[in-house]
Formats: structure tokens, sequence, C-alpha cells
């Protein structure tokens, strides 16, 4: 099993300039997360999922969009980078939100210029 | 608001001590908590989890604890080795249902000294 894998591994992006962070889980999880981590603060939650075709936001959502459409994919999108998306996404998986735990991929560095 | 603190921010220690970990939170209704490690450019590795009716986890060289009515837990590491050095993470899920956002401290710098 890879467990939990996110493409890519790093990025430059301008200002203003659009992508698609993928994450994948080959551990039928049900629930998945998107997460930032910048230093001084800890991990932020993005937005998550409960299952195929259903997202929702955590604590940090604007500038960004996900998708679900394959329960094990969960993508992140940034429409109109801006500097302060600079930052290390992590992506996680739990096989039921509340009593299992999280496991987390590599994560993708991201720079907004 | 859940804040959740690690002290010290940075710990240095000889190979084969046992030490202790700190991570405090502020609102005591939690439904887990759990403790990750992070190698340097690396993701989390769940170590343990703790769920609220529970007072301890053990697993190999690791024991964490919780004290939910003071807000405390902590992560016994017995017989360090350098393969322990790492940054280290608590984070804590809210007891409210549907609520899916976990709670992380900044973590504590974990140096074994060989």
């Amino acid at each position: 099993n890879a467990g939990v894998t996110q493409t890519p591994k790093f990025r430059v992006l301008k200002t203003g300039q659009s992508m698609t962070l993928l994450c994948a889980q080959d551990m039928n999880h049900e629930y998945m997360y998107w997460y930032r981590q910048d230093p001084g603060m800890g991990l932020r939650l993005i937005h998550y999922s409960v299952g195929e075709g259903t997202t929702a936001k955590g604590e940090v959502p604007d500038g960004y969009n996900v998708s679900r459409l394959k329960k094990q994919n969960f993508l992140l999108g940034l429409e109109s980078a801006a500097p302060s998306q600079t930052s290390v996404y992590f992506c996680a998986s739990s096989p039921e939100g509340r009593t299992n735990e999280q496991f987390f991929g590599p994560g993708t560095r991201l720079t907004v210029l | 608001k859940q804040e959740v603190t690690q002290i010290p921010a940075a710990l240095s220690v000889p190979e084969g001590e046992n030490l202790v970990l700190n991570c405090s939170f502020t609102d005591s209704a939690i439904y887990n908590l759990q403790w990750f490690r992070q190698d340097p450019g690396k993701g989390l590795t769940s170590l343990l989890l703790i769920q609220s009716s529970q007072r301890e986890q053990t697993s190999g060289r690791l024991n964490a604890s919780l004290d939910k009515s003071s807000g405390r837990s902590t992560l016994y590491i017995a017989a360090s080795q350098p393969g322990d050095s790492a940054t280290y993470l608590c984070a804590v899920r809210p007891n409210n249902f549907g609520n899916e956002k976990l709670t992380f401290g900044t973590g504590t710098r974990l140096t074994i000294i060989p």
C-alpha cells in the first residue's frame, strides 16, 4: 500500500495563476482532509470530505476549492494564487472521522511569487 | 476557541535518557488527542491516539497520557535514540459531533545527542 500520496511535491506559481493539488489514498478511507502548515501557526484545516461527493469548509477555506469525485482522490484547487498561500500543504485520510487516527501524505511545498 | 500549546519549542537530550514532552489545551471538551512525529521536509506520522475516556496509550517505547480535566497530555519516550530526533506534534479533536477540525500545537523539536 502506498498510503496517502500527493502530487506535485513542489510548485512555484506567480500571483494570479491557478493550480490543482492531487491527493490519493489506497486505504479505502471515507474521510479526507487538506491542511496547510505555516511557521509558528501549526497545521490548519482548509477543507475536508466525509465521503465521495461531499466537501465541507474547515478553518481557513477562503481562496481554495475542493472536489471529491472519487473516494480515493481529493483535489485542492487554487483559482487565483496569492503570496499568502505560500505554504506546505498536507493531505490526510481517516477510516472514519471521529474515532480513528488520521494518516498524512508527504506534503506539497507551494511558493507563490 | 481551543488553543494547544507545546512547551518547550525545542529540547536536546543525550542518547539513552528518558524524556517527557508536554501538550496542554484550553478547552477540556475534547473527543480524543493524537500525537504525531514529523521529520524535516516530511509529512506527519501518527504515533498514538488517546480517546477522551482513556488515561493512557502505549506503543513500544512510547507512552502517552491524558488528563482531560486539567487540559494536559504527556508523551513519554523511554531510552531515547538518535532516530527519535524529530518534531513532535499533538492535536485535539473537539467533542461536538460533525466538527472535524483538529487543533494542532506548534510542536516540540527534539534532538537526541549521540
